[in-house]
């Protein structure tokens, strides 16, 4: 069973709308999060984190946004622009230690012009 | 700078080939990882180290083997490739701050 999930495989928005990709996890000793983002024939990069002291966190046009008691967290873009489209990784870890990281399958995001 | 340079970029075997996937880092970092991405499954850990000279399992390390002779090369090998083994390979490094730096990936297909 999949500790981290990310429902949604695909989201298409309209440039200069809001984009949100929802992650969900199942291990309440989960305590770092990160979200990473992947263009294809590219590695994946590091987007923005946040950790479990915090319920939000902004970077910019990007904002993350923790709910512990639902286990659930939540990547804003605002506005979007079509270089956002790429799939986004969503990470959990128990401790920031690269091992523990676990990952989501993914959401393909689509800003269209 | 170069970070993450793997090699080679793309491959494709016949089933029960020897495979070495080469990784090198510049950035000096103590931890490196090697996952593999399949679509829906996102990306699993298959060997990790934390510092020259010691490895650990991840979550898939069946069929796969590495090592850490120094800290800036962490090569993984396939002993005898199996079509499951199909897969886009990706490895990274982590410094103090725990965030992953990733090559660009390797695609191998094993037929």
């Amino acid at each position: 069973d999949q500790q981290v999930k990310q429902n949604s495989p695909s989201l298409s928005v309209q440039e200069g709308r809001i984009s949100i990709l929802n992650c969900d996890y199942t291990n309440s000793m989960f305590d770092y999060f990160l979200w990473y983002k992947k263009y294809p024939a590219e590695g994946p990069t590091f987007l923005i984190s946040i950790s479990s002291i915090k319920d939000k966190n902004e970077d910019g046009r990007f904002t993350v946004f923790l709910n512990k008691s639902a286990k659930h967290l939540s990547l804003h873009i605002v506005p979007s622009q079509p270089g956002d489209s790429a799939v986004y990784f969503c990470a959990a870890s128990a401790g920031n230690y690269g091992q523990n990281f676990v990952f989501g399958p993914g959401t393909r995001l689509s800003v269209l012009p | 700078i170069a970070g993450i340079t793997q090699a080679p970029t793309s491959q494709i075997l016949a089933a029960g080939r020897r495979m070495t996937l080469r990784c090198t880092q510049d950035m000096r970092h103590n931890a490196m990882y090697w996952y593999r991405q399949d679509l829906g499954l996102g990306l699993r850990l298959i060997h990790y180290s934390n510092t020259a000279g010691t490895t650990g399992k991840g979550e898939v390390p069946d069929g796969y083997s590495v090592s850490r002779a120094n800290t800036d090369d962490f090569p993984l090998t396939l002993a005898s490739a199996v079509p499951s083994q199909t897969s886009v390979y990706f490895c990274a490094s982590s410094g103090f701050t725990g965030e992953l730096f990733f090559g660009e990936g390797s695609r191998l297909t094993v037929l």
